[in-house]
């Protein structure tokens, strides 16, 4: 059963435009939903996290959004970056992480 | 700082043969800690996690064992290696069990031929 429905599952973005990545629930008991960062070869690296009490956070050019009622959340990632081309995974937490199956995100220069 | 060590690397087995993956977490005391495998271009899942010595649950059945002879050392282990132990062996710690932040270790890359 698969907790957390993550889309696309891949994603080609223009140098400077926006990157946006969607995910889904359906545990009603998650209480934490961060979203990881992973290179090539490397652990997936903590990126942002929003608790369900917000409906928006804000880190540098990072951005979730929260929609509590619908169950989703989403990460925006503004004027991308070529460094930001990388796996995205978003998770959600109740005792143990369930993560999203990945976006790989590509960056154009 | 906190930081997270596991090794080796990459790590090439025969069928058959036993495994032993080690993860050390400096900087921090009674840390939860976890074993993910993670196949090719999927997401990660949980295998064991631990929230003390000799404290050890397992998520899924398998070939594959874990132990945590000391506070800051997470151990994963196999008598037998089959051609589906094949992966990317993510380690991670966290303060408590729920709504924290884990972080992981730059993982191990296993080959089983």
């Amino acid at each position: 059963q698969q907790q957390v429905k993550q889309s696309p599952q891949s994603l080609i973005v223009q140098k400077g435009g926006i990157s946006i990545i969607n995910c889904a629930y359906e545990n009603t008991a998650f209480d934490y939903f961060p979203w990881y960062q992973q290179f090539p070869g490397k652990g997936p690296a903590l990126l942002i996290a929003i608790r369900p009490d917000v409906s928006e956070k804000k880190e540098g050019r990072f951005t979730i959004s929260f929609n509590k009622s619908a169950k989703q959340f989403s990460l925006h990632i503004m004027d991308s970056q070529p460094g930001d081309s990388a796996t995205y995974f978003c998770a959600a937490t109740a005792r143990q992480l369930t993560f999203g199956s990945g976006t790989q995100l590509t960056v154009l220069p | 700082s906190q930081t997270i060590h596991q090794w080796p690397a990459t790590l090439v087995q025969p069928v058959g043969s036993p495994l032993s993956l080690e993860c050390t977490v400096e900087g921090t005391s009674n840390p939860n800690l976890y074993w993910y495998r993670q196949a090719a271009g999927r997401g990660l899942q949980l295998l064991f996690y631990s929230v003390g010595i000799g404290q050890i649950s397992s998520e899924v059945p398998q070939n594959l064992s874990a132990s945590r002879p000391q506070d800051r050392q997470f151990i994963l282990s196999s008598k037998k290696l089959l051609l589906s132990d094949s992966g990317f062996y993510l380690c991670a710690w966290s303060r408590q069990v729920g709504n924290q932040p884990q972080h992981f270790g730059d993982g191990t890359r296993l080959s089983i031929l």
